[in-house]
């Protein structure tokens, strides 16, 4: 049953600690990408990587690194420089080829005390 | 500044009615429009896309209109039903080099089906 999982749903983590959001997909994609949602608000632009080994920073990538070691995975790490970090994360991928839509994760709701 | 717009915050449409979603852009590179659908506390569900090549794509219930000269698109959903009940998000893509960059989103629009 292929898909895209982020885990965990829900976490909690004191202020001025590094967090890591897991996301893997059995897709067989090449692209993936992450995504923030604040309330009222749309989806905003993290990072994104279109192939193994590489990737890009998005409308908002202060304060978050990612990695791309292995084509299921691309975690998202929020590190304590990440000012507001309480928000919804989504992950999301797609083949990587033009014009295919973006599947998305279930999100991980993170909360800094 | 936004890049995609969608300026009604909510609407609500009686059962069977036709619902339009509309959604304005900016950004002349936006080459790729998608529509989704979202629940609270979920990740967003694709619904349907049009290319900047076309001027309309249907599929079942939804259809997606858009008019590149004025940067606007729309979705229509006939009939509207209970279910359809969510946010909707526009978003478009600039296709650079033949690879996906990653979507812009509008706020979205949380649409509310009335029996």
């Amino acid at each position: 049953d292929g898909g895209i999982t982020q885990s965990p749903k829900y976490l909690f983590r004191k202020e001025g600690q590094n967090v890591t959001l897991s996301c893997e997909q059995n897709l067989n994609h090449d692209a993936m990408y992450w995504y923030r949602q604040d309330p009222g608000q749309g989806l905003r632009l993290i990072y994104y990587s279109q192939i193994v080994n590489d990737f890009q920073k998005g409308d908002i990538a202060e304060g978050y690194s990612v990695s791309r070691e292995k084509k299921e995975s691309f975690p998202l790490t929020v590190t304590s420089a990440q000012k507001n970090p309480t928000a919804f994360y989504l992950c999301a991928s797609t083949p990587g080829n033009t014009y295919n839509e973006q599947f998305f994760g279930p999100g991980t709701r993170l909360t800094v005390l | 500044d936004q890049q995609v717009k969608q300026n009604s915050p909510s609407l609500s449409v009686q059962e069977g009615r036709i619902s339009i979603l509309n959604c304005d852009y900016t950004n002349s590179m936006f080459d790729y429009f998608l529509w989704y659908k979202k629940y609270p506390a979920e990740g967003p569900t694709f619904l349907i896309s049009i290319s900047s090549i076309k001027d309309k794509n249907e599929d079942g219930r939804f259809t997606v209109f858009l008019n590149k000269s004025a940067k606007h698109l729309s979705l229509h959903i006939v009939p509207s039903q209970p279910g359809d009940s969510a946010v909707y998000f526009c978003a478009a893509s600039a296709h650079s080099g033949g690879g996906a960059d990653g979507l812009t989103f509008g706020k979205g629009t949380h649409l509310i089906i009335q029996p």
